[in-house]
């Protein structure tokens, strides 16, 4: 079965310090991979995502992803993270090809201490 | 625009009790879907709907949880008796190209419904 490995389940980081969360996905056809983000009491929402082109995704907030196919990996980072971005982050897997389940890992919680 | 709504936010309920969760998706979007997450887990899809047809059950517990979609636009989640390993956040998300389709993937969620069984 498929499966969405996200490496770190809490990271506890200083202000501008540098952020790297690592997402490693079992499927080896075509697919689509995102990053999600929910802060504190809000809902989860888009952060990034990559469909097709360009490994190297650009998100809001500063945010970035590259796309390693042959290490079927998809991690998040930022050169300096802020007191804001303390949330969860869940890395997901679009496999549109076998039936489009969108599968999440299970999440790396980021705390930025000010 | 507005964003899916979901009600209620907040359940509390004695095991053996029946719930139901709504969700009412952003206009327009016809695809939908019923996420369970649990503590410090990502979601997991329950049930994805294209219009009114359920195209992904295959995760929903049939035995106890049912899900309409009547009309293609609001849609229902019920559990029916609740046990207390219901206990979770029931998340529903919307998203204007269905995940199985190339595209696909980028999803709109609610706040969620917390559930508790006691």
């Amino acid at each position: 079965a498929q499966s969405v490995s996200q490496h770190n389940h809490h990271v506890i980081l200083s202000e501008a310090a540098s952020l790297e969360l690592g997402c490693n996905y079992s499927y080896g056809g075509t697919v689509n991979l995102f990053w999600y983000v929910q802060y504190p009491g809000q809902h989860l929402q888009l952060l990034l995502k990559y469909f097709s082109g360009d490994p190297l995704v650009k998100g809001i907030k500063g945010f970035e992803a590259e796309f390693i196919k042959s290490k079927f990996s998809f991690n998040l980072r930022k050169p300096s993270v802020q007191w804001s971005d303390t949330a969860e982050y869940f890395c997901a897997v679009n496999n549109y090809n076998q039936g489009g389940k969108l599968i999440f890992g299970q999440g790396t919680e980021l705390s930025v201490k000010p | 625009e507005a964003g899916v709504v979901q009600s209620p936010r907040y359940k509390i309920i004695e095991k053996k009790q029946p719930v139901a969760f709504w969700c009412n998706p952003i206009s327009g979007h016809n695809t939908l879907y019923w996420y369970l997450q649990n503590l410090g887990q990502g979601p997991e899809l329950l049930i994805r709907y294209e219009n009114e047809e359920a195209v992904d059950d295959s995760q929903l517990p049939k035995d106890r949880f049912s899900a309409e979609r009547l009309k293609g636009v609001d849609s229902t989640l019920k559990i029916q008796p609740a046990e207390l390993g219901d206990s979770a956040v029931y998340l529903c998300a919307s998203s204007p190209v269905a995940s199985g389709r190339a595209g696909g993937g980028e999803l709109f969620f609610g706040e969620g419904s917390r559930l508790t069984v006691l």
